[in-house]
């Protein structure tokens, strides 16, 4: 699975939006880009995924640029409870065995929204 | 509400003994996953069973076994624990068609004093 890189925090002021940006310039054509968040001590939380099309849900719009190599997470109108650590992961959208399938977890960003 | 419920939520123990967590994953979901979180470390990722199989295999201590029932709750057994195993447990589970998708459990929090 190609690596990514992210920066170890980042602060963003409530109501402004916050762009995470992830790094992932080994990613391979079938590689998916996914992105989760852990709020303090809760179980991680899915957020969005795409592979080469930016993609945009009710919680968050993920950019991926044109070469793949990076991309970033939009949190449009950051609120306090957003504050978290966000994961960027890159993994193959179908696994070789069905069922073979596990994410790994980096450090992240940890997100700070401020009043 | 992820849909993925851990039992029990808050657990102590002593050194030695032996605890076991429990899983329900999603309505649907073949996939468990079991993940350890330490104070201030990462996710590391244990083990995963598939429709009841063991499938995949992390940094899961040979103290430490899981198995996924035909019911599809999975059951994570901590033997001979030591303090170093205090720490946060998650179960997560994902359906067959969407497996980079992961629901996570709220976790299961053990201390070993």
């Amino acid at each position: 699975d190609a690596k990514t890189t992210q920066p170890p925090s980042m602060d963003c002021a409530e109501g402004r939006a916050a762009n995470l940006p992830c790094n992932h310039s080994t990613i391979s054509g079938n590689e998916y880009v996914y992105w989760y968040r852990q709020i303090h001590s809760q179980g991680p939380q899915y957020i969005i995924h795409g592979l080469k099309n930016n993609e945009t849900n009710e919680m968050a719009s993920l950019i991926i640029t044109e070469d793949r190599k990076s991309s970033t997470l939009i949190l449009p109108h950051a609120t306090l409870r957003d504050t978290a650590v966000y994961y960027c992961i890159v993994r193959v959208a179908t696994p070789r065995r069905a069922g073979s399938y596990q994410l790994t977890f980096g450090k992240g960003t940890k997100l700070s929204v401020i009043p | 509400d992820s849909g993925v419920t851990q039992t029990p939520k808050h657990l102590i123990t002593a050194t030695g003994q032996r605890v076991t967590l429990r899983c329900s994953p999603r309505s649907g979901d073949l996939s468990v996953y079991w993940y350890q979180q330490s104070l201030d470390q990462g996710l590391q990722f244990l083990i995963q069973y598939y429709n009841g199989e063991e499938r995949a295999k992390g940094n899961i201590l040979e103290r430490f076994s899981a198995q996924q029932f035909p019911d599809l709750h999975s059951e994570l057994n901590l033997s001979s624990l030591e303090l170093g195993d205090s720490a946060l447990y998650f179960c997560a589970s994902s359906a067959t068609g969407q497996p980079g998708t992961i629901y996570f459990g709220e976790g299961s929090w053990l201390t070993v004093v």
